[in-house]
């Protein structure tokens, strides 16, 4: 029982190199998120995707793009990092009309990766 | 704009109950969520409300809504060692449920 899966753990980046935050959930969620973690800050959300070909900015989308090509798969990409970006990323998924593995039966309950800490230097 | 408020820190001493206060803006949101972080890992969901709902109870917590102040509060009863991580109050965003904001989390320190 996967659920969201989130590479790399860890990153270290140069200021202008590009990566992307791979994420994949096995619980056919239609929907899917990216946020950020500042300390003391919450979590900010960068974009979320409604279902596959369906993509859109949250509160902090620049410096950040998103594709969702499938129900499963929604990478973020970095395309010149900068040290604003040093954070902890984390993807989640949601809404199953079906219920899906949630066992509080909240189809609105986000389930979310483990987290990627990346640091820009 | 969405933005919900709660204190960064509390410390409890093992065995009493803790309680975590929440603010939050949104009227129109349907459901309040209380998620918990352990160290190194993401967050899970930990309890809900629904925005009709002035209390809810589950097992060693209890939820308190209350609209018209717009606050949302968190107890655990007999706090345990396992229960120190951080919790995050979140609101979801008008009429989409599935868009939520979150606090700054309040990271919980329980003490022996």
């Amino acid at each position: 029982n996967a659920g969201v899966t989130q590479t790399p753990k860890f990153r270290i980046l140069k200021i202008g190199q590009s990566m992307t935050l791979q994420c994949t959930q096995d619980m056919n969620h239609n929907y899917m998120y990216w946020y950020r973690q500042d300390p003391g800050m919450g979590l900010k959300l960068i974009y979320y995707s409604v279902g596959a070909g369906i993509t859109d900015k949250g509160e902090v989308p620049n410096g950040y793009n998103v594709s969702r090509s499938t129900t499963e798969d929604f990478p973020l990409r970095l395309e010149l990092a900068a040290p604003s970006q040093t954070s902890v990323y984390f993807c989640a998924s949601s809404y199953s009309v079906a219920g899906g593995r949630s066992l509080s039966k909240l189809n609105t309950e986000a389930f979310f990766g483990q987290g990627t800490r990346l640091t820009v230097v | 704009g969405e933005d919900v408020e709660q204190s960064l820190f509390l410390s409890v001493r093992e065995g009493d109950s803790s309680v975590i206060n929440c603010t939050y803006t949104d009227s129109s949101s349907t459901y309040l969520y209380w998620y918990k972080q352990e160290p190194g890992a993401g967050l899970q969901l930990l309890t809900y409300i629904f925005s009709n709902m002035d209390m809810k109870q589950d097992q060693r917590l209890t939820v308190l809504l209350n609209k018209k102040d717009k606050h949302l509060s968190l107890r655990i009863a007999d706090t345990q060692t396992g229960d120190s991580a951080i919790y995050f109050c979140a609101e979801s965003i008008g009429s989409n449920d599935y868009k939520l904001s979150f606090g700054a989390g309040t990271t919980v320190t329980v003490r022996a």
